[in-house]
């Protein structure tokens, strides 16, 4: 099983609330991944969590905060957001930080 | 430092024709490369991989050769079908350190 999945789908939020996304995966990765990418781009890689350690943060700004609560889930907590942060937020886990990465489907979140 | 440059897009491609999709990387060690596919409103799938000079990735109808000597891992297929539209992605990983590094990404509509 190559399953990451990712809750919500999709996610419209006004630039004052607080909402989280989530990430599970059950392959026993200990690397995981959030991503941003926008329309025809590449995603561009937001933060890495190593065996549940945060351990590359690429100068995100701090109203997306993420969390690892164990080896099997990822958060990523948003506030105070930017209409220019709407995006597609993909998940990703790896066996380790140089083995392939597998993705969930993303959600597409829209900020008002 | 290390980079993969893809061939621009968009591609538009009858069905059953030939495809050929290039990807190029630059790298200080030994990295390993990959092909990733999204298809419309989904995250990144892995296609292939390959972890060595001269190893040979496939799936789905898809290979790529990974050649040290040109530092190059094209992708390629013998017939496309229409359900091989997506954007593709070749991307690189290294050996030693990590970061995951994108193509910018190809575009492929095959028409009936």
């Amino acid at each position: 099983d190559t399953e990451v999945t990712q809750t919500p789908k999709h996610l419209v939020m006004g630039m004052t609330n607080k909402k989280s996304l989530k990430c599970e995966q059950h392959m026993g990765h200990r690397a995981m991944y959030w991503y941003k990418q926008k329309a025809k781009k590449p995603p561009e890689l937001m933060f890495v969590y190593s065996y549940e350690k945060l351990s590359i943060n690429e100068s995100v700004p701090s109203r997306f905060s993420p969390e690892c609560p164990n080896s099997s889930l990822l958060n990523l907590h948003l506030h105070a957001l930017q209409p220019e942060d709407s995006a597609l937020y993909l998940c990703a886990s790896s066996q380790s930080e140089r083995y392939e990465q597998y993705f969930g489907p993303g959600t597409r979140l829209t900020v008002t | 430092g290390d980079s993969v440059t893809q061939m621009e897009g968009p591609v538009t491609l009858s069905e059953e024709a030939f495809l050929t999709i290039n990807c190029t990387y630059t790298a200080t060690g030994y990295p390993s490369l990959f092909w990733y596919v999204q298809y419309p409103g989904e995250g990144l799938q892995l296609l292939l991989k390959a972890t060595k000079a001269d190893d040979k990735g496939s799936n789905k109808g898809f290979e790529a050769t990974y050649r040290k000597e040109t530092t190059s891992f094209h992708l390629e297929k013998g017939s496309v079908q229409v359900s091989d539209s997506a954007v593709y992605f070749c991307a690189l990983s290294e050996n030693t350190g990590n970061q995951f590094y994108f193509g910018t990404g190809t575009s492929l509509t095959v028409i009936p």
